[in-house]
C-alpha cells in the first residue's frame, strides 16, 4: 500500500514562529499536495508540486511556502505562524495519470494549533 | 471558479435504511469527479473516480453515479461502520492537478 506519512499528528506553536510540516511518500509519486481542512470550509489547496524543485500555488497560498528537494518529500513552511493558521493540514500524493484511476493518497494529517 | 456543493450537510439513518448523498458541481471541463470517505482524525480515503455522464461505479454497499451537473452516492442497506464523512471533489481540465472539494456530508448510521 502507498503510504503518505506526516511527521507530526499534533503540533502547538507560538505566533510568529517559523513552522515546518513534513510529508513523505514511499511510492515514487510525482505529484504531491498540501491542503488545509477547516470546519465549514472543507479542504482547500495550499500548494502542489509536479516534480522535484517545482511548485505551484493553490487556492490559498498566502502565508505559506513549500520545498521539494527530493521526490519523496514535500514540506510546508509557515513563515511566521498566525492564529488563523490553526487548522488540520493534509498532505497527499498521486501518480499521473493513474491518479485519476486510483485517486490521491492522503496522510493522516497534522493538527496545528497556533497560540 | 470551480464549485462543489454537497447535500445534505449531515444525515442520520437507521441501519438498513438506504439513501443518497448529492454532489453538484460547476467546473470548466471536468476531468474527473472523485468520492472519498473520511473517518474522524484520519485523512480522506479514496472510493471512486467518475469521468463521464452516465458512468456508474460500485463498491460493497456504495454506488456512485454521474450526470453533467451532479453526482450521487447511493448507500444501500447501510451498516454502522459506514458512518463517516463523505467528500466529493472535482478535477478541472485547466491543467492544474489539484482537486476542488465540497464540504462533505456527515453520515451517521444508527444500529
Amino acid at each position: 500500500d502507498v503510504k503518505v506519512t506526516q511527521s507530526s499528528r499534533y503540533l502547538v506553536k507560538r505566533t510568529g514562529e517559523k513552522v515546518f510540516l513534513e510529508c513523505v511518500q514511499d511510492m515514487d509519486h510525482e505529484n504531491m499536495f498540501w491542503y488545509r481542512q477547516d470546519p465549514g470550509l472543507g479542504l482547500r489547496l495550499i500548494y502542489f508540486s509536479y516534480d522535484v524543485k517545482m511548485k505551484e500555488k493553490g487556492d490559498i497560498p498566502e502565508g505559506y511556502s513549500v520545498s521539494r528537494e527530493k521526490k519523496e518529500r514535500f514540506s510546508l513552511i509557515l513563515e511566521s505562524a498566525s492564529t488563523n493558521q490553526t487548522s488540520m493540514y493534509l498532505c497527499a500524493s498521486s501518480l499521473p495519470p493513474q491518479g485519476w484511476v486510483y485517486g490521491y493518497t492522503f496522510g493522516s494529517g497534522t493538527r496545528l494549533t497556533v497560540v | 471558479e470551480d464549485q462543489v456543493t454537497q447535500s445534505p450537510e449531515a444525515l442520520r439513518l437507521q441501519e438498513g435504511e438506504s439513501s443518497s448523498l448529492n454532489c453538484s458541481y460547476t467546473v470548466s471541463g471536468l476531468r474527473g469527479l472523485f468520492w472519498y470517505r473520511q473517518d474522524p482524525g484520519k485523512g480522506p480515503e479514496f472510493l471512486f473516480t467518475l469521468y463521464s455522464a452516465g458512468e456508474e461505479k460500485e463498491k460493497e454497499r456504495l454506488k456512485a453515479t454521474l450526470t453533467k451537473k451532479e453526482s450521487f452516492l447511493h448507500i444501500t442497506a447501510p451498516k454502522p461502520e459506514d458512518s463517516a464523512t463523505y467528500l466529493c471533489a472535482v478535477q478541472a481540465g485547466g491543467g492544474a492537478d489539484g482537486l476542488t472539494f465540497g464540504k462533505g456530508t456527515h453520515l451517521i448510521i444508527q444500529p
